[in-house]
């Protein structure tokens, strides 16, 4: 089966230190993977994807996410935090076999920014 | 440019009943996809509309059911309603099956 695990629930950092959100995947196909960030009471906003092109992947407001195939892993890092970052991140897979288009959902990661 | 648009934002039920949900897909898309967020979980796949066909389903019972317009709005529609169907509901838009999903607010579901 398909899954994607985020390794921590929450995690705190001071403003203006790095960011490190943790997920592994498993696919037995070339997955498409994601990471989309949800606020409070706002809907989910895409950061950024990897879909088979360069393995370091640059998304929206300075985070970015390494696939790393031998690891199975898709770590979303930042160099430097912010208080707007705080909120709900998810790792995303998709694509997990050729006629499947769904969204697989880790179970999130919330993110506190400590000023 | 509308993004993503559902309706209403907020709904209450009781057990029992039914309720439909709608949503509007981004302008120039053509393909509707359903989830189903419960408080403190990551959204879970109910099924996908693609030229008014569902193309796909999630795990969920035949309680759930949508539809798809010719202009690709969607509707979702939950019959005999349970306690734990609480949840917000998202639905997300893309052109063609595969591609970037666009998602929209949410509607926020509570079943007492």
């Amino acid at each position: 089966a398909q899954s994607v695990t985020q390794l921590d629930s929450h995690v705190s950092v001071s403003e203006g230190t790095p960011v490190l959100l943790r997920c592994n995947y498993s696919s037995s196909y070339s997955p498409s993977l994601f990471w989309y960030v949800q606020h409070p009471n706002k809907g989910l906003q895409l950061l950024l994807k990897y879909t088979s092109a360069a393995t370091l992947v640059k998304g929206i407001n300075g985070f970015e996410a390494e696939f790393k195939k031998s690891e199975t892993s898709f770590h979303l890092t930042k160099p430097s935090a912010h208080m707007s970052d705080a909120a709900e991140y998810f790792c995303v897979v998709s694509g997990t076999s050729a006629s499947s288009y769904k969204l697989i959902f880790g179970s999130g990661t919330r993110l506190l920014v400590r000023p | 440019d509308a993004g993503v648009t559902q309706s209403p934002t907020h709904l209450i039920k009781t057990r029992g009943q039914q309720v439909t949900l709608r949503c509007s897909p981004k302008s120039g898309h053509d393909t509707v996809s359903w989830y189903q967020q419960a408080l403190g979980q990551g959204p879970q796949f109910i099924f996908q509309y693609y030229e008014e066909e569902e193309r796909q389903r999630g795990n969920f019972p035949d309680r759930f059911s949508g539809h798809q317009f010719p202009n690709y709005s969607s509707e979702l529609n939950v019959n005999a309603l349970l306690l734990g169907d609480s949840a917000l509901y998202l639905c997300a838009s893309s052109l063609l099956a595969g591609n970037e999903q666009f998602f929209g607010p949410g509607t926020r579901l509570t079943v007492l």
